[in-house]
C-alpha cells in the first residue's frame, strides 16, 4: 500500500493567512492526488485533484502543488469558513486509495 | 445535481453482518464513467476507502478488508449496497458512499451514516 503522511498535523491560524499543509507519499503517485476539506459532522469535499487542478466552485485561495511523493496544498488568506480538517489521498494505484491521517486548520 | 444517500441499520450486533444501501439520484449508476463507493470514518479518525464496484460489475476492495467485504450494485434501483460481515467494535465508524471519478476521486459524497457495532 502507499502511505501518505500529511504535516502539520494541526495548525493554528488567523483569518487572512496563508496556510500551507504538505503530504508526503511513500512511494512516486505522479500526480496522482488530491485533496478534500472536511467540516465538524460533514462529508469530505473535493477541493483539488490531479495534485493542481481545482474542482468546479472551489474558491481560489485553494491551490495545489506539487508531483512525485511530495505535494502542498496552500489556502491563501484563511476565511472563517476555511476552518476544517483536510486530507489527501493518491489515485495512483489501488487497490487501495489511501488518505493522509488529516491536518487540522484551527483559530489561533 | 448528483445526490447520494446512505440507508440501513445504526446498530449491529458483534460478530454480525453490516448491511448498508446507498440510492444514488440525479444521475445514472449504469454510468461508465465513473466508479461506486464506500469509505469510513471512526470517530474522530481519519478516512478509509472499504471498497469499490465499476458498472460492469468489476469490484475492488481494500486488502485489510477484503475477506469481509461485499459490495453489490442494484441498476434497476439505482443502488448499490455494502456487506461487512463479523464485525466487532472496530468497524463501529460513519460509513460513506460516494462517486468516484475513473481517476480515482472521490467526487460526490453522501451525508454518512454511523453505524455502532455493539451488543
Amino acid at each position: 500500500d502507499i502511505q501518505m503522511t500529511q504535516s502539520p498535523s494541526s495548525v493554528s491560524a488567523s483569518v487572512g493567512d496563508r496556510v500551507t499543509i504538505t503530504c508526503r507519499a511513500s512511494q512516486d503517485i505522479n500526480s496522482w492526488l488530491a485533496w478534500y476539506q472536511q467540516k465538524p459532522g460533514q462529508a469530505p469535499k473535493l477541493l483539488i485533484y490531479a495534485a493542481s487542478s481545482s474542482q468546479s466552485g472551489v474558491p481560489s485561495r485553494f491551490s495545489g502543488s506539487g508531483s512525485g511523493t511530495d505535494f502542498t496544498l496552500t489556502i491563501s488568506g484563511l476565511q472563517p469558513e476555511d476552518f476544517a480538517t483536510y486530507y489527501c489521498q493518491q489515485a495512483n494505484s489501488f487497490p487501495p486509495w489511501t488518505f493522509g491521517q488529516g491536518t487540522k486548520v484551527e483559530v489561533k | 445535481q448528483l445526490q447520494l444517500q446512505e440507508s440501513g441499520p445504526g446498530l449491529v450486533k458483534p460478530s454480525e453482518t453490516l448491511s448498508l444501501t446507498c440510492t444514488v439520484s440525479g444521475g445514472s449508476i449504469s454510468s461508465s464513467s465513473y466508479y461506486w463507493g464506500w469509505i469510513r470514518q471512526p470517530p474522530g479518525k481519519g478516512l478509509e476507502w472499504i471498497g469499490s464496484i465499476y458498472y460492469g460489475g468489476s469490484t475492488y476492495y481494500n486488502p485489510s478488508l477484503k475477506s469481509r467485504v461485499t459490495i453489490s450494485v442494484d441498476t434497476s434501483k439505482n443502488q448499490f449496497s455494502l456487506r461487512l460481515s463479523s464485525v466487532t467494535a472496530a468497524d463501529t465508524a460513519v460509513y460513506y458512499c460516494g462517486q468516484i471519478t475513473i481517476f480515482g476521486y472521490f467526487d460526490y459524497w453522501g451525508q454518512g451514516t454511523l453505524v455502532t457495532v455493539s451488543s
